[in-house]
């Protein structure tokens, strides 16, 4: 079973939808968790932390459920300039000490 | 306030050449990660390294694949005798704090092999 992993998508949207991604993550001892962003052939860009009381940054909300080790990231009120690929990325400690672990994200297009 | 810095942002190099790619981090950082992303594929940790020290190089490929970070000057990512499986983007990321976990990440390093 892969470590991080998400619908690839694309996820065709129309300006203005409400979009939601789903990530599940194998390691139940996994402490820590974000969303990134990364646009076409350009560096991963930390979008926001993920905590277990969820958290939103203005039309963005994550969600993280411990028991179903299940991250969500919603988008409201889509714009054009959401495209881009939304990567789950998950920390645990042991024997990766706390680096990054990357889904292979999932890519959105919000169209006019 | 310049980010982390990569260079060269496009390396060619034919099968059996060496590749050598360059990170220096933000300012005031110490923490220097390494990451290669394949084609159609997610970003997959190599190596973590602090001045003059690697930490974690469980991701590195065990041949060919070498990474230092010394006490002046940028770190390097070295590929010897590189091979088309090489072609990828090369991700550097620095950070302040390893408690922070909150990684900034370069430009990268597109590597083709021809």
């Amino acid at each position: 079973r892969k470590e991080v992993e998400q619908d690839p998508g694309p996820f065709n949207v129309p300006e203005g939808a409400t979009v939601a991604f789903n990530c599940t993550y194998s390691n139940s001892a996994s402490q820590s968790f974000f969303w990134y962003r990364q646009d076409c052939r350009k560096e991963p860009k930390l979008l926001m932390s993920v905590y277990s009381s969820g958290n939103e940054d203005g039309r963005f909300t994550a969600q993280l459920n411990r028991a179903s080790q299940y991250i969500s990231l919603l988008i409201r009120d889509s714009k054009l300039s959401d495209s881009a690929t939304y990567l789950c990325v998950v920390i645990d400690y042991g024997g990766s000490q706390g680096n990054l672990i990357f889904g292979k994200g999932t890519k959105l297009s919000v169209k006019p | 306030n310049a980010g982390v810095m990569q260079n060269p942002r496009h390396l060619v190099r034919r099968r059996g050449q060496e590749a050598r790619l360059r990170c220096s981090p933000m300012k005031g950082h110490s923490h220097v990660y390494w990451y290669r992303q394949l084609p159609e594929e997610g970003l997959k940790f190599m190596v973590y390294l602090q001045k003059e020290n690697i930490i974690d190089e469980s991701g590195m490929p065990k041949e060919r694949f070498s990474a230092e970070f010394p006490k002046e000057g940028p770190s390097i990512l070295r590929i010897q005798q590189v091979v088309r499986g090489d072609s990828a983007a090369y991700f550097c990321a620095s950070s302040g704090d390893r408690a922070s976990y909150e990684q900034y990440f370069g430009p990268g390093t597109r590597l083709t092999v021809t």
